[in-house]
């Protein structure tokens, strides 16, 4: 157990819908981290939060955003959803702003999309 | 351009035995982590180990290595003395500390220990 919650762990949703996708970081841990994971791209980074900022940004999609709340835990919101954003979402945590330590990740939300 | 390369889509290995799994990456960073992450046909992704760019001894977790080798831009993972729930996918990443620490990952190697 990594001490990163996600929930739910498996959602399915139509075409066209909005979902939101909840992480708890391990406590004392500042930034968040969001990653999709797909069989034709592999695993990539989306966002990352660090105090509640946002610190960087990956291939995240103008349909997706996310947020980082005073008590650290993160949402991602996906909306009009298509089938090629089915997909196995991770949230990750570190202690480090920069990436000077290990990320440490959520067992994952798996969303498929009919 | 950033980049992870494992060459490796599958391996075996026989239990108890030694294995490598190659990593080769692409940065014009300086300061840059590489980390290795296993993740069991259950789906979770564990941590496994850390190297800076800036250290100059080889990592090491338990039965874990990492062969670093900055000059070859290599970071391969060594395991040591196999077990069978050493079974798994295994992804090389690279983290940037000018962006955050985003990790940019290999397509994973997909070990198989053979009793």
């Amino acid at each position: 157990d990594s001490g990163v919650t996600q929930t739910p762990k498996h959602l399915i949703t139509a075409t066209g819908q909005r979902v939101t996708l909840r992480c708890s970081p391990r406590s004392g841990d500042l930034s968040v981290y969001w990653y999709q994971q797909s069989l034709d791209q592999g695993l990539q980074f989306l966002i990352q939060y660090y105090n509640g900022e946002e610190r960087a940004k990956g291939n995240i999609l103008e349909r997706f955003s996310a947020q980082q709340f005073p008590d650290l835990h993160s949402e991602l919101n996906l909306s009009s959803l298509e089938l090629g954003d089915s997909a196995l979402y991770f949230c990750a945590s570190s202690v480090a702003p920069h990436g000077e330590r290990e990320q440490f990740f959520g067992p994952g939300t798996r969303l498929t999309v009919l | 351009a950033q980049k992870i390369t494992q060459t490796q889509p599958g391996m075996f290995v026989q239990e108890k035995e030694a294995v490598t799994l190659d990593c080769t990456y692409d940065t014009s960073d300086q300061s840059y982590g590489l980390f290795w992450y296993k993740q069991p046909s259950s789906g979770e992704m564990i941590f496994l180990i850390y190297q800076g760019s800036y250290d100059e001894q080889n990592a090491t977790e338990g039965r874990y290595s990492l062969n670093f080798q900055k000059a070859r831009k290599s970071a391969n993972l060594v395991i040591s003395a196999s077990q069978l729930g050493d079974s798994a996918m295994y992804f090389c990443a690279m983290g940037f500390y000018n962006q955050g620490g985003k990790l940019i990952f290999g397509q994973g190697t997909e070990l198989s220990v053979k009793p």
